[in-house]
């Protein structure tokens, strides 16, 4: 069972806007990552936060999390060609205990347009 | 430093035959990690390892086994194949504790 459902599950915008993909969950969670896979590629980590976070910035990524909405929100500004990927959440559940098991949604396909 | 890596690339098996995955890693990871993705999905965890000689069971482990004899390799068997079968597999790795995982490029298989 997915853990994790993005939405949208695809976004397509021009380059230079902004494109923010949403994450919601259902069980307590130690942290929430992001990851991006470009077409054809293995998944790269972007960013992690956790539970007792808020809000993290890495460069253009700004990651918000909801505890008691169980949400989670990417936000990428200034968006480039490059960019076009999908985006998908992972928990790390409390239940996995020191496993440190990651759960994924189904990702969100971003598309930006040049 | 050639991070995660697997082999082989791509596969083509008959139902029935068997195989064998290789990933390893050259970041002396405790934690690695076996899934698949299949189309419009996310990762499904089939088995894992929090270190030399331990395995345990995913979500999705049937069909599936594993081997974590040396640090730096995790292996995943499959007996007899079958269509069900067909996925992108990926291989994983991570610190002990808490982070992000590494990936590696992913293993096409297809059974017919």
């Amino acid at each position: 069972s997915q853990q994790g459902e993005e939405d949208p599950q695809a976004l397509s915008i021009q380059e230079g806007e902004n494109a923010t993909m949403n994450c919601s969950y259902k069980t307590s969670i130690n942290n929430l990552q992001w990851y991006r896979q470009n077409s054809g590629r293995g998944l790269v980590h972007l960013i992690l936060i956790r539970s007792n976070e808020r809000e993290k910035h890495s460069g253009r990524l700004r990651v918000t999390l909801d505890t008691s909405k169980k949400s989670s929100s990417l936000l990428i500004t200034a968006s480039r060609a490059a960019d076009t990927a999908s985006y998908f959440c992972a928990t790390d559940q409390i239940s996995s205990g020191s496993a440190r098991q990651l759960t994924f949604g189904s990702g969100t396909q971003l598309t930006v347009l040049p | 430093n050639a991070g995660v890596t697997q082999t082989p690339k791509f596969r083509v098996l008959k139902t029935g035959q068997s195989m064998t995955l290789l990933c390893a890693q050259d970041m002396n990871h405790e934690y690695m990690y076996w899934y698949r993705q299949d189309p419009g999905m996310g990762l499904r965890l089939i088995h894992y390892s929090v270190g030399e000689g331990t395995t345990a069971k995913g979500e999705v482990p049937d069909g599936y086994n594993v081997s974590r004899l040396k640090k730096q390799n995790f292996l995943l068997g499959l007996e007899s194949a079958a269509p069900s079968q067909t996925s992108v597999y990926f291989c994983a790795s991570s610190f002990v504790g808490s982070g992000g995982q590494f990936f590696g490029p992913g293993t096409r298989l297809t059974v017919l």
